[in-house]
């Protein structure tokens, strides 16, 4: 069946980098859009990046611009979230989410993978 | 990129309806109709049940409907069941290509 499932989670320190990988399988990656959405202990969901099917844009919130980056293997059906100067508050939950055909919400989500920033 | 605005809670016993909104500005919910709704049950991730504002996708209740009024959007929960209850967010699309969620609703069936 789809499936989204995300690695790369952990403990770390603060100021550390990170790469979360997502991998997708049972559906046609490369042409769909994706996303990263994240969610802290107790709280609610934050959007966080996507981008297009082949690539070439990407979009990010206002909270991670500058020390995220998403990016995509097409040929390994992966997706990526490279995270540098990591902080407290970007302990979460992250999940990849597949942007949904012709509407802009998600229908299809990984199970998360959980970043701890803790020194 | 302010969240949208939705009620920390709500509540009703089972068989009533309830209905939970999502108020945004002019430039998200009030500029398309790319509302979504999605359900998540502690620990698990979140699930689709409504999309460009009133969109069931395949497999979802009909119990579950959405609207939208200007810059605020609904989702009506209809027959309340037990296993209804759940954490609700709703979602836009914005006009700065990006997305925002609200808060999120703790839907308590009684």
């Amino acid at each position: 069946q789809v499936q989204l499932m995300e690695s790369g989670g952990g403990v770390v320190q603060p100021g550390t980098s990170l790469r979360l990988s997502c991998a997708a399988s049972a559906f046609s990656f490369t042409t769909y859009g994706m996303h990263w959405v994240r969610q802290a202990p107790g709280k609610g969901l934050e959007w966080v990046a996507n981008i297009w099917y082949d690539g070439r844009n990407k979009y990010y919130a206002n909270s991670v611009r500058g020390r995220f980056t998403i990016s995509r293997d097409n040929s390994k059906n992966l997706l990526y979230l490279q995270i540098n100067s990591l902080r407290a508050e970007d302990t979460a939950v992250y999940y990849c989410a597949r942007g949904q055909a012709r509407a802009n919400s998600f229908d299809v989500w990984g199970q998360g993978t959980m970043v701890t920033v803790s020194s | 990129q302010s969240a949208l605005t939705q009620p920390a809670s709500v509540s009703g016993s089972p068989g009533q309806s309830i209905t939970i909104s999502c108020t945004g500005t002019s430039s998200d919910v009030g500029r398309y109709n790319y509302v979504a709704w999605y359900q998540q049950h502690p620990g698990e991730a979140p699930k689709l049940i409504i999309y460009d504002v009133s969109n069931r996708p395949s497999g979802v209740s009909d119990r579950f409907s959405g609207s939208k009024s200007g810059n605020t959007g609904s989702l009506t929960i209809s027959g309340l069941q037990a296993e209804d209850e759940a954490d609700y967010y709703c979602s836009s699309y914005t006009a700065s290509n990006t997305w925002v969620f609200g808060g999120g609703t703790k839907l308590t069936v009684l």
